[in-house]
């Protein structure tokens, strides 16, 4: 079975601070892991993913990744926070490499002070 | 071109009343997941449907069915509506079911 952990509801960083959302993954088979964003009335956007090509995942927007099997983790990483940035944060799982079926955590909203 | 499309955007229910959600996807996509998501929570998966088969269901009561058109768009349809059932429903279309989900802005659920 396949499930997702996001520590932290929420998250509050000031604007041109480190952003870091923590997510650990739990897979009995080697998984496919997704960052996507949410932002107020839309729908998800897929940020970024990992397909087990290389460890350290770029994205959009600055943001990156980096999965670390021995921690069973894949924490979102971005060196310099935007106003722009606030939103809602979700870990996915997945069984396949480009998507399909998610298993979403329960999201980590991030607010960005001025 | 458009993305994928959902109707209506919002929704205002009764207990024990039925709903019938839609969701029309990119051009091309023969795929359509469903995904409920509950206000602080992340989306939960419903059903996927390829080429107007059921493809997958996640833990959802019978009370909740789909179905998908030959022109691939797709419809949700709850019964028996219940408080609980309150949620952000969101749609997703892909090329094929493994593929990459493009998800649309979803329709808000109340249920009074």
């Amino acid at each position: 079975a396949q499930s997702v952990t996001q520590l932290g509801s929420h998250v509050s960083v000031s604007e041109g601070a480190l952003v870091l959302l923590r997510c650990n993954y739990s897979s009995s088979v080697p998984p496919y892991l997704f960052w996507y964003v949410q932002y107020p009335n839309q729908g998800l956007q897929l940020l970024l993913k990992y397909t087990s090509a290389a460890t350290l995942v770029k994205g959009i927007n600055g943001f990156e990744a980096e999965f670390k099997k021995s921690e069973t983790s894949f924490h979102l990483t971005k060196p310099s926070a935007h106003m722009s940035d606030a939103a809602e944060y979700f870990c996915a799982v997945s069984l396949y490499n480009q998507g399909g079926k998610l298993i979403f955590g329960q999201g980590t909203e991030l607010s960005v002070k001025p | 071109d458009a993305g994928v499309t959902q109707s209506p955007t919002h929704l205002i229910k009764t207990r024990g009343q039925h709903v019938t959600l839609r969701c029309s996807p990119i051009s091309g996509h023969k795929s359509v997941s469903w995904y409920q998501q509950v206000l602080g929570q992340g989306p939960q998966f419903i059903f996927q449907y390829y080429e107007k088969e059921e493809r997958g269901r996640g833990n959802f009561p019978d009370r909740f069915s789909a179905r998908q058109f030959p022109n691939y768009s797709s419809e949700l349809n709850v019964n028996a509506l219940l408080l609980g059932d309150s949620a952000l429903y969101l749609c997703a279309s892909s090329l094929v079911p493994e593929e990459k989900l493009f998800f649309g802005s979803g329709t808000q659920l109340s249920v009074l």
